[in-house]
């Protein structure tokens, strides 16, 4: 079964700092992957997805941006980070289950940008 | 594109009563609809999906999903509530983008509160 793994688990950073959230997935390869973002424990807002190394495509244009190294690695990242990049990110991987396909989630990463 | 609503920001219900989150979409085509649950500080949980076939799905945990075509509705339901239950919910569809691949559209959540 396939399992995600977010690093780290919690983070606080100052206004202009960089940002690299990790997440990598084991027991599947080739995977589509997908960053969201959770903002005041709410509704996520889709911010990239992969569908293979060093493919990326951006839902919504902001001041992060991801990238694909390797296949089952997905890094999220900001040169200089912002009040308002604060949030709960989640990781989550598309499953393919015979005909149809789930999305799984990771544990996520909490940010605080102070 | 296509679009979830989740009308409710939270539901409360009493322990033992049966419980309604509600969700409305708006697609073209099929819909290929999802719950997930919440709990704090955690990642997403997978409860049910509707793909094809009988409108009443039956998920984890003793959740179960109506569709119901005319009303564009998909809400999630349980006929007993538990405590522990209580959780944030949240509604999905399955788009396709630019590139041809899935992505899922969440609705907002709905907080769930199940009183002892």
């Amino acid at each position: 079964s396939q399992t995600i793994h977010q690093w780290p688990a919690t983070l606080v950073q100052p206004v202009g700092s960089p940002l690299s959230l990790e997440c990598t997935v084991e027991g599947t390869s080739n995977p589509n992957l997908y960053w969201y973002r959770q903002a005041a424990g709410r509704g996520l807002q889709l911010l990239f997805y992969s569908v293979g190394i060093g493919q990326i495509s951006s839902e919504v244009p902001q001041n992060l941006s991801a990238s694909r190294p390797q296949d089952r690695q997905f890094i999220l990242s900001s040169k200089k980070l912002l009040l308002s990049d604060s949030g709960f990110y989640l990781c989550a991987l598309l499953v393919a289950m015979g005909v149809y396909n789930e999305q799984f989630f990771g544990p996520g990463t909490r940010l605080t940008v102070l | 594109a296509q679009s979830v609503a989740q009308p409710e920001d939270q539901v409360n219900v009493a322990e033992g009563n049966p419980l309604t989150v509600k969700c409305t979409y708006s697609v073209s085509g099929n819909p290929y609809l999802f719950w997930y649950v919440q709990y704090p500080n955690r990642g997403l949980q997978f409860l049910l999906k509707y793909i094809t076939g009988d409108n009443l799905v039956k998920g984890s945990y003793g959740f179960e999903a109506e569709f119901n075509k005319s009303q564009t509705s998909f809400h999630l339901k349980k006929p007993s509530a538990l405590v522990s239950d209580s959780a944030l919910y949240f509604c999905a569809v399955r788009d396709i983008g630019v590139s041809g691949t899935y992505k899922y559209i969440f609705g907002t959540g709905t907080r769930l509160k199940v009183l002892a």
